[in-house]
């Protein structure tokens, strides 16, 4: 099992639409959790940092649910700006170590 | 706009040549990481520097030599590289490293071509 899983995409949607990813991780003692975005041929920007139950900012909302270990991205009123791939990034830290694991990405398609 | 800038964009090098990449943050940042992207996966942790010192190398071989001259600032050194080498490489920094709390901003990457 991989340490950080995305829904494998891609997603087509309208614009308008409401769309969620969702990224599970497979180790307990991540502690924190974050959504960047890549374009095309670009780098990864950060979205939203995913620290306690979760965030919003304007149309996206990030949500944290520890006890299954998942986390989510909501987009609402998605517009064609919104195409790229979004990369869910954990960090986990112990005693042993620290370590940044990227999820593969899930891509999203907005069409008008 | 990134806070975090590359040189050069844009690097076609052949497998005898040896040329560095470089990156420099300008957020006060302790932490300066490189990364490897090749084309629809995510990117790949090379090396992580923490207060200039180097913390991790992910076995990394040894035809790249990362080298960090102050905490603003951090090169790649590229030598005898081969054609798989190419891809995306991206610097990264972050207000402290070994510490699972901080987010990372990344730079604008150097596209290297190994011919």
């Amino acid at each position: 099992r991989k340490e950080v899983e995305q829904d494998p995409g891609p997603f087509n949607v309208p614009e308008g639409a409401t769309v969620a990813f969702n990224c599970t991780y497979s180790n307990s003692a991540s502690q924190s959790f974050f959504w960047y975005r890549q374009d095309c041929r670009k780098e990864p920007k950060l979205l939203m940092s995913v620290y306690s139950s979760g965030n919003e900012d304007g149309r996206f909302t990030a949500q944290l649910n520890r006890a299954s270990q998942y986390i989510s991205l909501l987009i609402r009123d998605s517009k064609l700006s919104d195409s790229a791939t979004y990369l869910c990034v954990v960090n986990m830290g112990n005693t042993g170590g620290f370590k940044t694991i990227f999820g593969a990405g899930t891509r999203l398609f907005v069409k008008a | 706009d990134t806070e975090v800038t590359q040189t050069p964009k844009h690097l076609v090098m052949g497998m005898t040549n040896k040329k560095s990449l470089k990156c420099e943050q300008h957020m006060g940042h302790r932490a300066m990481y490189w990364y490897k992207q090749k084309a629809k996966k995510p990117p790949e942790l090379m090396f992580v520097y923490s207060y200039e010192k180097l913390s991790i190398n992910e076995s990394v071989p040894s035809r790249f030599s990362p080298e960090c001259p102050n905490s603003s600032l951090l090169n790649l050194h590229l030598h005898a590289l081969q054609p798989e080498d190419s891809a995306l490489y991206l610097c990264a920094s972050s207000q402290e490293a070994l510490a699972e709390l901080y987010e990372q901003y990344f730079g604008p990457g150097t596209r290297l071509t190994v011919t």
